[in-house]
């Protein structure tokens, strides 16, 4: 079945520690994206890319990094920079066949990170 | 800049009733791109439509029906004798085009609670 998978499904982070979420997708989709989600909030963008090799900084980048080395990976990593990371990180991703703005975004199950 | 608002933050209704959750957007663009997602207890955000700016057509997938009124810059959704598995939130989205990328503009989300 081809869908979006994020691991693991609870994280937890000691103080000064960075930690990876993880994010694959076999929908062989161009674009990638990771939101943040805090309690009764909507979602806020973190980082997005549309090609291997090249990201974007979304609305709240500071105190987190990504990669992308395969189309079908983009993972999150956490730093210790980010000093309120609790929260549910969700990650998405869309084709890119014609202007991306009429793009439909798929979402994940996410990770729910716990600072311990 | 672009902005989502869904002004009711929870609503909670009795099996079999018909409800209506609101969204009002704000754009300057004159191509944009309307979404609803459900957010079940599990967590992953699952899509339901979209709605381009050329549209006005109201949609209706079963019980579910959308009505997008440009002159009012509104796109709401109402469920027709809502059931217990239509408990969500509910997030409306706006596109964006940012530097050929797209950018998701979500509302706070709507709380549901169907009740038996």
């Amino acid at each position: 079945d081809g869908g979006i998978t994020q691991s693991p499904k609870y994280l937890f982070r000691k103080e000064g520690q960075n930690v990876t979420l993880s994010c694959e997708q076999n929908l062989n989709h161009d674009a990638m994206y990771w939101y943040r989600q805090d309690p009764g909030q909507g979602l806020r963008l973190i980082y997005y890319s549309q090609i291997v090799n090249d990201f974007q900084k979304g609305d709240i980048a500071e105190g987190y990094s990504v990669s992308r080395e395969k189309k079908e990976s983009f993972p999150l990593t956490v730093t210790s920079a980010q000093k309120n990371p609790t929260a549910f990180y969700l990650c998405a991703s869309s084709p890119l066949d014609g202007l991306a703005v009429q793009e439909t975004q798929y979402f994940g199950p996410g990770t729910r990170l716990l600072v311990l | 800049a672009q902005k989502v608002t869904q002004a009711q933050t929870e609503i909670s209704v009795v099996e079999k009733e018909d409800v209506t959750l609101d969204c009002v957007y704000e754009t300057r663009d004159t191509t944009y791109y309307l979404f609803w997602y459900k957010q079940p207890p599990s967590g992953e955000l699952v899509f339901l439509i979209r709605r381009n700016s050329f549209d006005e057509q109201n949609e209706i997938s079963g019980r579910y029906s959308w009505n997008f009124q440009k002159s009012t810059s509104s796109f709401n959704f109402t469920i027709t004798a809502s059931q217990v598995v239509d408990s969500a939130v509910y997030f409306c989205a706006l596109s964006a085009e940012i530097q050929g990328a797209q950018k998701l503009v979500f509302g706070q989300g709507t709380r549901l609670t169907i009740n038996p």
